[in-house]
């Protein structure tokens, strides 16, 4: 069975520029959750996206935005790139909203902005 | 104050020791709680889920105090693939969110 997955596996930017990154849940789950990753640290939540509406939305700014598309995949997208945006973004699948379920994750997008 | 902290180490093992990693947490209504294991430039893996009556699987053994807001995981017989960032998780919310640790790294050396 496939696992989550994201696209594209590394990209590099200019400050300024934007970009969007993809994932694809395992199939049948219904939930989607964006996390960024700078080294050294946890994961920090961004986005979570369940039955295409936005459930929940972490400490990041207005430039970070996502959607969720019928099939359950999604896009995260970031306007204005600052060097700080650099991290590993993560996305996260689920079944769907119950307590104590556990989530499952790609194997991340690298972006670097330079 | 940050939702969940975790020693961040490193801890140098030799293998075959026991090691025990500790991690609280602040939102008392938190309601899940997992370890996930993190490789380097990997994502991260469930390890394993945390119930209040603790649980065990092989080596692994979790421990979840909710009075405290205190989650532990112990590690016996500790092997080289053993070596890995280990990621506290605490969720909570009606969409359970996670909040992740800092992470505690594991160096395990032969």
């Amino acid at each position: 069975d496939a696992g989550v997955t994201q696209s594209p596996t590394h990209l590099i930017k200019t400050r300024g520029q934007h970009v969007t990154l993809r994932c694809s849940p395992i199939s049948g789950h219904k939930s989607v959750s964006w996390y960024q990753q700078v080294l050294g640290q946890g994961p920090q939540f961004i986005f979570q996206y369940y039955e295409k509406e936005e459930r929940g939305r972490g400490n990041f700014p207005d430039r970070f935005s996502a959607r969720q598309f019928p099939n359950y995949s999604s896009e995260l997208n970031v306007n204005a790139l600052l060097l700080g945006d650099s991290a590993l973004y993560l996305c996260a699948s689920s079944l769907g909203r119950e307590v104590l379920e556990t989530q499952y994750f790609g194997p991340g997008t690298r972006l670097l902005v330079l | 104050r940050k939702e969940v902290e975790q020693d961040p180490g490193p801890f140098n093992v030799p293998e075959g020791a026991t090691v025990a990693f500790n991690c609280t947490y602040s939102n008392s209504a938190s309601q899940s709680f997992f370890w996930y294991r993190q490789d380097c430039r990997k994502e991260p893996k469930l390890l394993m889920s945390v119930y209040s009556s603790g649980n065990e699987d092989g080596r692994f053994t979790a421990q979840l105090n909710r009075a405290s807001q205190y989650i532990s995981l112990l590690i016996r017989d500790s092997k080289l693939s053993d070596s890995a960032t280990y990621l506290c998780v605490v969720a909570s919310g009606n969409f359970n969110k996670f909040y992740f640790g800092s992470g505690t790294k594991l160096n395990v050396k032969p």
